[in-house]
């Protein structure tokens, strides 16, 4: 089983910053890596796919990088809006597995 | 505009049978390589995939709750149902259920999710 270690567990940023989120695989995963964002009592949202590929729709602040085992989740220019959770997923092998989340609060 | 709705009981007891049914919208169920996944979060805690259904029928469990969970479909009432034995207080969690669409030359993996069920197990 592959197990996602996802940091910072918790952050807070100020609009205009550029945040962060890292996600470490224990294994070689390829690029078999998604993000998600999450806001309390809303489905969460489809956001990174194949590690770098930006979803359809979603705001080109987002990106993503990395391969192998190390991955990031980067947003520029934060905005209000983007006070959620985020998370990381591996689809590159079963059972599929998860990031402990990271909980990103906007001052 | 795909949509999927999971509803199930808000409470359970200890030992009772969980089910769980995932209502969806905007896409078939008979839909080539089309599969919905179940997956949980406890209080606090990281998301733990729990098991999937494609459309032709072929399902995977989580090894570790394999023993306990059912899945399966009824593509006519667009619904997946996941039932799980024996509940126990550690089962308590928020249950979603999202999509995988392998309908092109790779999956990609729950592109559009629920908004999940809150299911408490208490006495």
């Amino acid at each position: 089983e592959t197990t996602l270690t996802q940091s910072p567990a918790f952050m807070s940023a100020t609009p205009g910053d550029k945040v962060n989120i890292s996600c470490k695989a224990s294994q070689d995963i390829d690029d078999d890596m998604n993000w998600y964002q999450q806001k309390p009592g809303e489905a969460a949202i489809f956001i990174i796919q194949e590690a770098t590929t930006l979803v359809p729709g979603i705001s080109p602040r987002f990106s993503g990088s990395g391969y192998g085992t190390d991955f990031t989740l980067t947003i520029n220019n934060i905005e209000s809006e983007d006070a959620a959770y985020y998370f990381c997923l591996q689809h590159d092998n079963f059972p599929l597995t998860f990031g402990q989340g990271t909980k990103l609060e906007i001052k | 505009q795909v949509t999927l709705k999971e509803s199930g009981p808000v409470l359970v007891k200890p030992t009772e049978t969980l089910t769980l049914t995932c209502t969806v919208s905007g896409f078939s169920l008979s839909n080539a390589r089309m599969g919905v996944s179940w997956i949980r979060q406890p209080p606090g805690k990281a998301l733990e995939w729990l098991a999937h259904i494609f459309s032709n029928d072929e399902k995977s469990y989580s090894t570790s709750l394999k023993s306990r969970l059912t899945i399966s479909k009824d593509t006519s009432k667009s619904q997946v149902v996941l039932t799980m034995t024996n509940m126990d207080p550690v089962d308590t969690a928020t249950y979603y259920c999202a999509r995988i669409d392998c309908s092109s030359t790779s999956c990609s993996y729950f592109d559009y999710w629920g908004q999940g069920t809150l299911v408490t197990v208490s006495s």
